[in-house]
């Protein structure tokens, strides 16, 4: 299985808005609603985002937003605070039954 | 608040077998709202999944990973297990275990993870 296709690196000032694109095949991403998103800050664990496409889970700043077109799925982060900078990484189901993972955006706030 | 956390060897030889260790607690690894899986980073790269079991045993693999790969449940322990037979320096990584939620598919309870090394 071939992993989701996300940038490398994106970048945004404090206070913006940033988009990270996620596209997969109309196997996975545009077949299930089943896409979800993780930070992970150097040497940690990731960390649940956004699951269900769209849903944030409690605790979660409404910052973070998620949405989904054809094969791509996209999380947005507005507001850019210091502490966004991060990698962040999508995820989706597919109709193997598997599970496949974006290769990884870093988040850098200038 | 469910806690995971892996345990194994840190350094494995090449050809030999890694095998690893997640141990659930704060909830029962029999909860059906949940299955279990294990994800894998090398340093400096992305997370890599590597399989999913549930507590009634059935299992899906990476295709990638599937010829060398073993997972099996303990519920007397709590606990669930990874073997990945005939190692390289390809196979050194962070290993993470992790819940996965049967309705939605996501990964919402981590371990810290563990890292292991393949070398002689």
């Amino acid at each position: 299985q071939s992993a989701l296709t996300q940038p490398a690196s994106v970048s945004g000032s404090p206070g913006q808005s940033i988009t990270i694109p996620c596209t997969g095949t109309s196997n996975d991403v545009g077949r299930f609603d089943y896409v979800s998103w993780y930070q992970q800050h150097p040497g940690k664990a990731p960390k649940l985002m956004i699951y269900h496409v769209t849903q944030r889970p409690s605790g979660v700043s409404d910052r973070f937003s998620g949405s989904k077109s054809g094969n791509t799925a996209s999380l947005t982060i507005s507001g850019l605070q210091a502490e966004d900078e991060a990698d962040y990484y999508c995820t989706s189901y597919t109709g193997s039954s598997t599970l496949v993972f974006g290769g990884g955006t870093k988040l850098t706030v200038l | 608040q469910v806690q995971l956390q892996e345990s194994g060897p840190g350094l494995v030889k090449p050809s030999q077998t890694l095998s690893l260790t997640c141990t659930v607690s704060g909830g029962s690894i029999t909860n059906s709202d949940y299955y279990w899986s294990w994800i894998r980073q090398a340093a400096g790269k992305g997370l890599e999944w590597i399989g999913r079991i549930y507590t009634i045993g059935s299992t899906h693999y990476n295709p990638s990973l599937q010829s060398r790969l073993i997972m099996s449940v303990d519920t007397s322990k709590n606990l669930f297990s990874l073997k990945l037979s005939s190692v390289t320096a390809a196979d050194t990584a962070v290993y993470y275990c992790a819940r996965v939620s049967w309705r939605y598919n996501e990964f919402d309870s981590w371990g810290q993870g563990t890292p292991v090394t393949v070398s002689s």
